[in-house]
């Protein structure tokens, strides 16, 4: 079964210290990952994703993942992290290849909390 | 710049009545989801449709939730009746399916309290 786990409700970080929040999943084929971060009372906002090619993959603000076929993860870093990037992250993969429908497969997200 | 909208923003009704939520994809994506999101569940994918087409709506209640496309610019997610366990707020999102490449974009949300 196709999965997405967040081991951490919540992490904590000083503010211009670098950040990790951590995503592993698990699906057959090749997988389509996606980071989505949520400020309160607002919508999911697309950060990053990666498709194919390097493993290291730059979005938004700053953020960058780090696609590891071999441990099945895709964390999800920021070499200085800002009290503005205090939301809630998401992590989701999609299957790829044929029969794929559009869907994503959401984990239960990540608190980030970054402290002045 | 192009964005989901989602009305109304936020619903306050009595156990028993009929809600209706609207969401207006970005022009042109061929995919639309709702969501819905709770403390307790986290998020949940409710239903989604390929080029107005019901392709899953298993995450749904049945008995009392119907998701629509009437148009390619609106889709529709009605609760009847609604119990106060429908408490949450509902996503809309929509976007490009072209090989999975894309990602979706949200709209706002539509908060639901039902009394």
């Amino acid at each position: 079964a196709q999965s997405v786990a967040q081991p951490e409700d919540q992490v904590n970080v000083a503010e211009g210290n670098p950040l990790t929040v951590k995503c592993t999943y698990s699906v057959s084929g090749n997988p389509y990952l996606f980071w989505y971060v949520q400020y309160p009372n607002r919508g999911l906002q697309f950060l990053l994703k990666y498709i194919t090619g390097d493993n290291l993959v730059k979005g938004s603000y700053g953020f960058e993942a780090e696609f590891n076929k071999s441990q099945t993860s895709f964390h999800l870093k920021k070499p200085s992290a800002l009290v503005s990037d205090s939301a809630l992250y998401f992590c989701a993969v999609r299957f790829g290849g044929s029969g794929n429908t559009g869907k994503l497969i959401f984990g239960q997200g990540t608190t980030l909390q970054v402290k002045p | 710049d192009a964005r989901v909208t989602q009305t109304p923003r936020h619903k306050v009704t009595e156990m028993g009545q009929e809600v209706t939520m609207r969401c207006q994809p970005i022009l042109g994506h061929n995919t639309v989801f709702w969501y819905r999101q709770t403390m307790m569940q986290g998020l949940e994918l409710l239903a989604y449709f390929r080029n107005r087409a019901p392709l899953d709506d298993s995450g749904m209640p049945k008995d009392r939730f119907s998701a629509e496309m009437p148009d390619a610019t609106l889709a529709t997610l009605k609760i009847q009746p609604s119990e106060p366990r429908d408490s949450a707020v509902y996503f809309c999102a929509s976007g490009l399916l072209a090989g999975a490449r894309n990602e979706q974009f949200f709209g706002p949300g539509t908060r639901l309290t039902v009394l």
